[in-house]
């Protein structure tokens, strides 16, 4: 079973601030999500990751797939991009669903 | 973009009833739908996967008969709680995979359902 961990638990800065959330698990995947759930509950797939960096808008997230881990950045930070930021993994050779992490919070604060 | 929806998006119920709870894909077939599962300060757990057509896969600890899951189109799953207990009471969440997704990897999810159980 594929465990994953995300750090920081919660996450509180400044608008403008550098953002980075990380990822690790224990098992080979055959991809990584990196999701966006909001105060309501909905979830936005931000990233579905197996290899290299991807970038869409100030949002980059990185895998190494060696080291089995992976990073949400987010640049410029603003007030709405507090949520919390969930990542997950599909086992390679596994069945279909995926294995989530506890999520972070995050609050960017004006 | 693809959108899923669920319906209701949240429901009371008395213990003891039974609530269905409807995935449907708006714009395009979902040959797989996954029923995923939140209790408050915990991460989402995949309750079951959906073919359409057959039965559903449902995970270790999960009651198939408590929970039951149809998946009759392309378009619609259901998840159905049997007579609910409180500790059901959970935010209940879809996602789909597009028939036609160049990669097996690709989910969209519902905007899910949250069900309060008296």
């Amino acid at each position: 079973k594929n465990e994953v961990e995300q750090s920081p638990q919660n996450l509180t800065a400044q608008e403008g601030e550098f953002i980075t959330i990380n990822c690790s698990y224990s098992v080979g995947i055959s991809a990584l999500h990196w999701l966006q759930q909001h105060p309501g509950g909905g979830i936005v797939s931000l990233f579905m990751l197996s290899s290299g960096k991807k970038k869409h808008g100030r949002l980059i997230a990185t895998i190494n797939i060696q080291e089995k881990h992976s990073s949400l950045h987010i640049t410029a930070s603003h007030p709405r991009d507090s949520a919390v930021y969930i990542c997950a993994v599909r086992s390679r050779g596994g069945a279909d669903g995926l294995t989530f992490g506890k999520g972070t919070h995050l609050i960017i604060q004006p | 973009g693809a959108v899923v929806s669920q319906h209701p998006s949240r429901v009371i119920c008395k213990s003891g009833t039974s609530v269905k709870i409807e995935c449907r894909s708006l714009d395009f077939q979902a040959t797989t739908m996954f029923w995923y599962r939140q209790f408050p300060k915990q991460s989402l757990m995949l309750m079951a996967t959906s073919n359409e057509g057959s039965k559903a896969t449902y995970e270790q600890g999960v009651e198939k008969d408590k929970f039951l899951i149809n998946h009759a189109s392309l378009t619609l799953s259901t998840l159905t709680v049997t007579s609910a207990h409180p500790e059901d009471s959970s935010f209940y969440i879809c996602s789909a995979r597009p028939q036609t997704s160049g990669s097996r990897e690709t989910q969209y999810f519902g905007p899910g359902t949250r069900l309060l159980v008296l």
